[in-house]
């Protein structure tokens, strides 16, 4: 099946600082998402992006497809952003998301 | 905007009991999935749902699991005899169903937490 590479896997910032987390995949895909796992375990939806580049206030994502990665960007962190970022793909051709293992975040006052 | 609701948000069972996960899919959608996480661990795919009947499902949907559209606006999976290792956050999710499906993004509930004693 299609693998998915989260890096770094943990990362730690001041806050204020910006951050870049990179997802690589292993194959062609029809969606690429990025999420925000909460303290809470809820899983809040940033970035529809199989392609391309999208902008929502201090995050932004990129997805150069034909290369099979994605990157997420993080500018002025501030606590709130603490969590576990996860990228999930999905292959064509089928329809279930896989996950990457994630990179969790910590942003310190 | 509308969303996946999931009830219960947390589930307390004892081991070897039937457990029922309920999820209100966003109302035009038509996909709809499940996906668990063991704590600490990544979300894994269970199983996904389209035109009354499964269409993909993983390995660890085994006979144990279940999945059941019982009218027009719930999605249900049920556990039937659970295990200590079914502890975990079930989430739902459903995507619209377009002419062509693909590249709709997945729309995922809050999550249930299912403990087992």
């Amino acid at each position: 099946g299609i693998q998915v590479e989260q890096s770094p896997p943990d990362l730690i910032l001041q806050e204020g600082a910006n951050s870049t987390l990179r997802c690589n995949f292993s194959d062609s895909v029809n969606n690429l998402q990025w999420f925000h796992q909460n303290p809470w375990g809820q899983l809040i939806n940033l970035f529809y992006i199989p392609s391309g580049t999208k902008q929502n206030g201090r995050l932004s994502a990129t997805t150069v497809a034909t290369e099979r990665y994605s990157l997420l960007y993080i500018s002025s962190s501030q606590t709130t952003d603490s969590g576990v970022y996860f990228c999930a793909v999905e292959r064509r051709g089928s329809e279930k998301l896989v996950f990457g293992k994630g990179t969790k975040l910590t942003v310190n006052p | 905007e509308p969303e996946v609701t999931q009830t219960p948000s947390h589930q307390v069972t004892q081991m070897g009991q039937e457990v029922i996960l309920r999820c209100v899919p966003i109302s035009n959608h038509l996909y709809f999935y499940w996906y668990r996480q063991i704590l600490g661990q990544k979300v894994e795919f269970l199983v996904s749902f389209y035109n009354n009947e499964i269409s993909e499902k993983s390995e660890i949907f085994d006979d144990q699991f279940s999945v059941e559209r019982p009218d027009g606006s719930n999605f249900t999976l049920k556990i039937r005899s659970t295990k200590l290792e079914d502890s975990a956050m079930y989430f739902c999710a459903s995507s619209e169903a377009l002419r062509v499906r693909s590249n709709q993004p997945q729309h995922f509930g809050d999550g249930t937490r299912l403990s087992i004693l």
